[in-house]
């Protein structure tokens, strides 16, 4: 089975700053990696799917980048509407699995 | 609008069975694959389980394999997921998700694009 590692677990940034979250598989999985955020209380929403486009409706300072078994998710001019929970997670045997998540927090 | 509504939570005693259901609205059912994925409290997401648009295919997490089962009801525009032999370890809050598959004749590309709100199912003696 394909394992993802995230990193940090947790981030504290303030207001304005660009941030960037990272995942890593441990096999090769082409682009096969989406990213999503979790606000607390809530159902997960898609942000970034085949590891560089951009969900319909996303604000343009989330991005993604990546292939192969390291991906980025960067947010650029963090809003207070984005302090949450971020997962990667990966179908490359057809088999999904989702990171470990990263917390984001207002400094 | 697009929407989808869990429902079937409740609590039940370890080794016993629950029926999740999902009602799909706003969009052709028959032309997705859903998910199912679970959170446990505290924790991260977790993938559950898969089913193709057709049924014609269907995935599960090591974890469940032979106690949970993914079907859907397309004439009835349903989803389900049959969990038996539960452990205390199922409990979490289950969602129905929508995935827009799309597969070429190398590859299937996979996003959960819609999400229900969930239900709760609660294993517990």
């Amino acid at each position: 089975d394909i394992q993802m590692t995230q990193s940090p677990s947790s981030l504290s940034a303030s207001v304005g700053d660009r941030v960037t979250i990272t995942c890593q598989a441990s096999q090769d999985i082409k682009n096969y990696l989406n990213w999503y955020q979790q606000r607390p209380g809530k159902a997960p929403q898609l942000l970034i799917y085949d590891a560089s486009f951009l969900q319909t409706g996303v604000p343009s300072r989330f991005s993604g980048s990546g292939s192969g078994t390291d991906f980025t998710l960067t947010i650029n001019s963090l809003q207070p509407e984005d302090f949450a929970t971020y997962y990667c997670q990966q179908y490359g045997d057809l088999v999904c699995s989702f990171g470990q998540g990263t917390k984001l927090e207002i400094k | 609008q697009v929407q989808l509504v869990e429902s079937g939570g409740g609590v039940v005693q370890p080794g016993r069975s629950l029926r999740l259901s999902c009602a799909p609205s706003g969009f052709t059912f028959s032309n997705y694959a859903m998910h199912w994925v679970r959170q446990a409290p505290g924790k991260g997401l977790e993938w559950v389980a898969l089913i193709w648009y057709d049924g014609s295919n269907k995935k599960y997490v090591d974890s469940v394999k032979g106690r949970f089962t993914i079907s859907r009801d397309n004439s009835e525009n349903s989803l389900y997921l049959q969990m038996n032999s539960l452990r205390v370890e199922d409990t979490a809050v289950y969602y129905c998700v929508r995935d827009p598959l799309y597969c070429t004749s190398t590859s299937c590309h996979f996003r959960m694009d819609v999400w229900g709100q969930g239900t709760t199912v609660t294993v517990s003696s």
